[in-house]
């Protein structure tokens, strides 16, 4: 069965620190890849999506993927203490439109 | 604003109990999801539904069933509830159903059964 893994299953970074979180998918169809971010006691909320080799940055936050390794990263740059969370990485189901999320990294900036 | 509605946040009830968590969107959209959150387990699927009556199992759906009537409302049943479906269990929603498209989740219910 497919399987999304992330590393590492906890961070802790400084605040104005930069966070680097890792996500690899097992199936060799995978070709994108989402990010979720859930807040202690919330519900996941999309955070970012790529759907393309290579970089995609939105404010603090950039995406890598690597399609030929069936890799993804997540990194936060001057991290902030509202940036605690759970990350979920998801990726399409081979063989079906659903995704298949990881375990998740819980990040935790300290003040 | 675009929203899905869980019904309700906490809920307790027996082994054996039968259990209705509820779920509404208001953005017209098609496919609608039930997922559970355990600790290190990550979300998984239990069902999926595309339309009113249209019903598909996900991952882990024994010992649960789904009810769409209506596309706004979907409905998980647990009909005697077991001890290991204690969870918290997260509704959420989608246009149409792609893996490429945005899921919006629901608040969550937080179900212990004892």
């Amino acid at each position: 069965q497919q399987k999304v893994q992330q590393s590492p299953e906890s961070l802790i970074v400084p605040e104005g620190g930069m966070a680097s979180l890792n996500c690899t998918s097992s199936d060799r169809n995978v070709d994108y890849f989402w990010w979720y971010r859930q807040h202690s006691g919330k519900s996941p909320k999309m955070l970012m999506s790529i759907f393309s080799n290579g970089e995609k940055e939105e404010g603090r936050f950039t995406v890598h993927l690597n399609k030929a390794s069936l890799h993804t990263s997540l990194h936060i740059r001057d991290s902030q203490p509202s940036d605690s969370a759970l990350y979920l990485c998801a990726a399409p189901s081979s063989g079906s439109w659903q995704l298949i999320f990881g375990s998740g990294t819980q990040l935790t900036v300290m003040p | 604003d675009m929203k899905v509605t869980q019904m309700p946040r906490y809920l307790i009830k027996r082994m054996g109990e039968n259990v209705l968590l509820e779920c509404g969107q208001d953005m017209s959209h098609e496919t609608m999801y039930w997922y559970r959150q355990d600790p290190g387990l990550g979300l998984q699927l239990i069902y999926i539904s595309y339309d009113v009556d249209s019903n598909s199992e996900g991952d882990i759906p024994k010992g649960y069933r789904v009810s769409r009537k209506k596309r706004e409302h979907f409905s998980l049943i647990l009909d005697s509830a077991k001890t290991n479906q204690t969870s918290v269990y997260f509704c959420a929603s989608s246009l149409q159903g792609a893996s490429a498209e945005t899921l919006y989740f629901g608040s969550g219910t937080r179900l212990t059964v004892l």
